[in-house]
């Protein structure tokens, strides 16, 4: 079946440290990949996609590629700041023409906090 | 605008009660779905809709069941709660295939 695997959290680091939070996944096919933001007390919301490989997206200074030799999209950001403390959701969808329905594989969520 | 909005946000029930939570959205969204949150295991899908009147099993229905007999409003029932449904639930909507869901902010249930 289709899965997504992130890093294991709590990820803790200081303001304009850094960042990479590991994602690969495994699906038959060639699925869609996002990276969800949910901040404290909130529902998730999307922060990029990519849908081919080798596609970057990129939202807030976050990046991430696309690579299907790998099967991973890692997330980057330059340099965090204490507000991009959050959860982090790597996913993936499958299928085009309705046949997914829209149905989303998360990972398990990587925790970050930032300290100033 | 309102997006996904849930209802209630908190809930605590003694085991074998029922309850519904409500979701709403104002987004005129085709596909609607619930989702369950517990630590260390990201979200998992219950039920989802794919428009006014339908339903579909996702990966955990087993002691859920759904309606959509609006197509703005999705409701997920417990018909008799136990411990093991104590989560965090988000409902979300979205158009088919792009990937971007909107979610609401959750209800927190409790079950004693």
């Amino acid at each position: 079946g289709n899965s997504v695997t992130q890093m294991e959290g709590p990820v803790t680091l200081s303001e304009e440290a850094f960042l990479t939070i590991n994602c690969t996944y495994t699906a038959t096919g060639y699925p869609s990949l996002f990276w969800y933001v949910q901040y404290p007390g909130e529902g998730l919301q999307l922060l990029l996609k990519a849908t081919k490989a080798d596609d970057k997206g990129s939202n807030k200074g976050f990046e991430a590629t696309y690579r299907k030799e790998t099967t991973s999209f890692h997330l980057e950001k330059g340099s965090v700041q204490v507000s991009d403390s959050a959860v982090y959701f790597c996913a993936l969808i499958l299928g085009s023409g309705g046949t997914s329905y829209g149905k989303l594989t998360f990972g398990q969520g990587t925790i970050l906090t930032v300290h100033p | 605008n309102a997006g996904v909005t849930q209802t209630p946000k908190f809930r605590v029930l003694k085991t074998g009660q029922s309850m519904t939570l409500l979701c709403a959205q104002d987004m005129n969204h085709e596909y609607m779905y619930w989702y369950r949150q517990d630590p260390g295991m990201g979200l998992r899908l219950i039920h989802y809709s794919v428009g006014e009147g339908t339903t579909a099993k996702g990966e955990v229905p087993d002691g859920y069941n759904v309606s959509r007999l609006k197509k703005q409003n999705f409701l997920l029932g417990l018909e008799s709660a136990a411990p093991s449904q104590t989560s965090v639930y988000f409902c979300a909507s979205g158009t088919p295939n792009t990937g971007e869901l909107f979610f609401g902010e959750g209800s927190r249930l409790t079950v004693l």
